[in-house]
Formats: C-alpha cells, structure tokens, sequence
C-alpha cells in the first residue's frame, strides 16, 4: 500500500517557470510533511517542510501549499533554475508516534537552459 | 562538519554471493538508519538504530539481511546471499536523536548491482 502518492513522475520545465509538484496521502496520523532533493550520485537532502496547522510555507524560492481537508500537498519552485534539476521526493512522518519517514516515489525534474 | 561516510560507493557481485556495507555517522548522532532505494523509488527504511540498539527492523529481510552497530558508532549491513531483486542503492542516515533534532542527514549510498 502507497501512502504517499506523488505525481508526475517526471517534469521538464524551462528556465524560470514554476514546477509544481503534487503530493496525497490518507493517512492522518501523520503530522509532518518534508520535501527532499535528491542529485545523481548523492543522498536525499531535507529542502523543506511543513505541519499540517499551516497552509502555506515559503523558504527562499520553495513554497509547500498545504491542503489538510483533501489531504493533499505541492512543492512549487519559483524562478527555477538549471541547478534545481534533481529528483524531489515529499515524504510523511509521525513524529509523535513512529516516526518513520514514508517517501514519495519521486520527481524527475529537468529545467531547461 | 563531516557528513555521513560510506563505503563503497559501488558493488557488483552475482545472485547468492554476500556483500557488506559500511556506514559512519555524523559525530554525535545517536540514531542510525539503513534504507534501500530502488530505482525509481523513494528511500524504504530497512532498519534503525538507536545508539547500538534495534528501534525498528519491521522491514528487514532477515533471512538474508542482518546489521549490527557496535559501540553505538559505526554500522554494517550485510546481505547474504544477494538476490537479483537487491540491487538497489543502500542509504544510511543518522540523526542526532528522537529527543533532539530528528532531522535526517543522508549519506551518498552504496550502488549495488546484484547480476
């Protein structure tokens, strides 16, 4: 059983436009929503996150939109650049429980020069 | 300050031979974890550590995968014998512990190719 889904699978985009990537889950256990990034040949990195008590949240040119009803959130990327080219992957966690990190089957983004 | 350390970064070796991985964590973590990432998948835990104690291996195969953090410092997975299905990329991460910052800092992985 998937208890993230993320979607698309893959993403191309020209230099600054604005991805978005999609995220849904079911379980409402989970109260943390962390995004990764994720380059050839190195390991996921937290880009960043959000609580379920706040709908939107922005660090620099990321912003997480969060929607607790349909249980659904998105990664968008302003002003995207060559350099954010890398696989995202959202993720889930319990943190007062288990605490387990559930990912996301990940985003192949690709921005074009 | 260092980041987590791995070794190897790349194995190959054919279906039922055996294979072991090395992780070393950010100094002064206490929490250690193992994931497998398949190509086209996100990180799955595999099994956690906190200092030289199992939290979780729910999702360990072990019948062939076992691990083992002595002194509560280093770790080592190994995987005996491999199976063409075990080819994937072996992610440890460690964070400095549930009472504390829980952030997760990912090494580089290990590729491994099981033919």
């Amino acid at each position: 059983q998937q208890q993230v889904k993320q979607s698309p699978q893959s993403l191309i985009v020209q230099k600054g436009g604005i991805p978005i990537i999609n995220c849904a889950y079911e379980n409402t256990a989970f109260d943390y929503f962390p995004w990764y990034q994720q380059f050839p040949g190195k390991g996921p990195a937290l880009l960043i996150a959000i609580r379920p008590d706040v709908s939107e949240k922005k660090e620099g040119r990321f912003t997480i939109s969060f929607n607790k009803s349909a249980k659904q959130f998105s990664l968008h990327i302003m002003d995207s650049q060559p350099g954010d080219s890398a696989t995202y992957f959202c993720a889930a966690r319990k943190m007062n429980r288990d605490d387990k990190i559930i990912f996301g089957k990940g985003t192949r983004l690709h921005i074009l020069p | 300050e260092a980041g987590v350390a791995q070794s190897p970064r790349y194995k190959i070796i054919e279906k039922r031979q055996s294979v072991a991985f090395w992780c070393n964590p950010i100094s002064g973590h206490a929490t250690l974890y193992w994931y497998q990432q398949i190509l086209g998948q996100g990180p799955k835990l595999l099994i956690q550590f906190q200092n030289n104690g199992v939290v979780d291996d729910s999702q360990l195969p072990k019948d062939r995968f076992s691990a083992e953090r002595l002194k509560g410092v280093d770790s080592t997975l190994k995987i005996q014998p491999a199976k063409l299905e075990d080819s994937a990329v072996y992610l440890c991460a460690s964070s400095l512990g549930p009472r504390t910052s829980r952030e997760q800092f990912f090494g580089p992985g290990t590729r491994l190719t099981v033919l």
